[in-house]
């Protein structure tokens, strides 16, 4: 099936830093990724939706100067989480669906940060 | 709209014993239906999934899940759960209208097998 990579898997860093995540499809393009954010034993929760070429768009509630997204290609998309503090802490995963396939969604690997 | 009812946040079965994990959704046209698995501190990955053809869905490890409309239900279902099977399960429902949209996911049940 096609795959879907994000990097990287877990990532500490300091309060008031900035911390980049990557998502790319490797075997596919992708016009459309998708954000989300997972809480310890709860279901994920959309962030955003980014768009190959144009604005992402947010879902209610998330700040969008928090989560810039950037997706430049039709195979990468990144998410960067800026001035990033200890209630940013969480696991993020980010999803694609394959265009003219079937519309099953494949999810990259997840990334657990750590804001100390 | 579309949305998701997982019944049971936890379900606790014993080894060997069968699996259901139930699903109901809402839809305002005809949906297509996933079952994703996630492990600790991993992503999700695809199970089953319904697309319209079959409403008995076979998937890896096992797993089947019968869509019926009737009872806008998608349970999955195994015969035998085996301790690798412990993880939490999500089902998902998707517009197959509506382009590249996100999937709408259930809150998730954690599923335990006992030895």
């Amino acid at each position: 099936g096609a795959v879907v990579s994000q990097h990287p898997s877990r990532v500490i860093c300091k309060s008031g830093t900035s911390v980049k995540i990557e998502c790319r499809s490797l075997d596919f393009q992708a016009t459309t990724m998708f954000w989300y954010r997972q809480f310890p034993k709860q279901s994920l929760m959309l962030m955003a939706t980014s768009n190959e070429g144009s604005k992402a768009t947010y879902e209610q509630g998330v700040e969008k100067d928090k989560f810039l997204i950037n997706h430049a290609s039709l195979t990468l998309s990144t998410l960067t989480v800026t001035s990033a503090h200890p209630e940013d802490s969480s696991f993020y995963i980010c999803s694609a669906r394959p265009l003219h396939r079937d519309t099953e969604a494949f999810f990259g690997q997840g990334t657990r940060l750590t804001v100390v | 709209a579309q949305s998701v009812t997982q019944l049971g946040s936890h379900v606790s079965v014993s080894e060997g014993a069968l699996v259901l994990l139930r699903c109901n959704y809402s839809s305002s046209v005809p949906p297509y239906l996933f079952w994703y698995v996630q492990y600790p501190n991993q992503g999700l990955q695809l199970l089953l999934k319904y697309t319209s053809a079959a409403t008995l869905v076979k998937g890896i490890n096992g797993f089947e899940a019968e869509f019926k409309k009737s009872e806008t239900s998608f349970h999955l279902t195994k015969p035998s759960a085996h301790m690798s099977d412990a993880a939490e399960y999500f089902c998902a429902v998707a517009n197959p209208f509506s382009g590249n949209t996100p999937l709408v996911f259930g809150k998730g049940t954690r599923l335990s097998v006992i030895a």
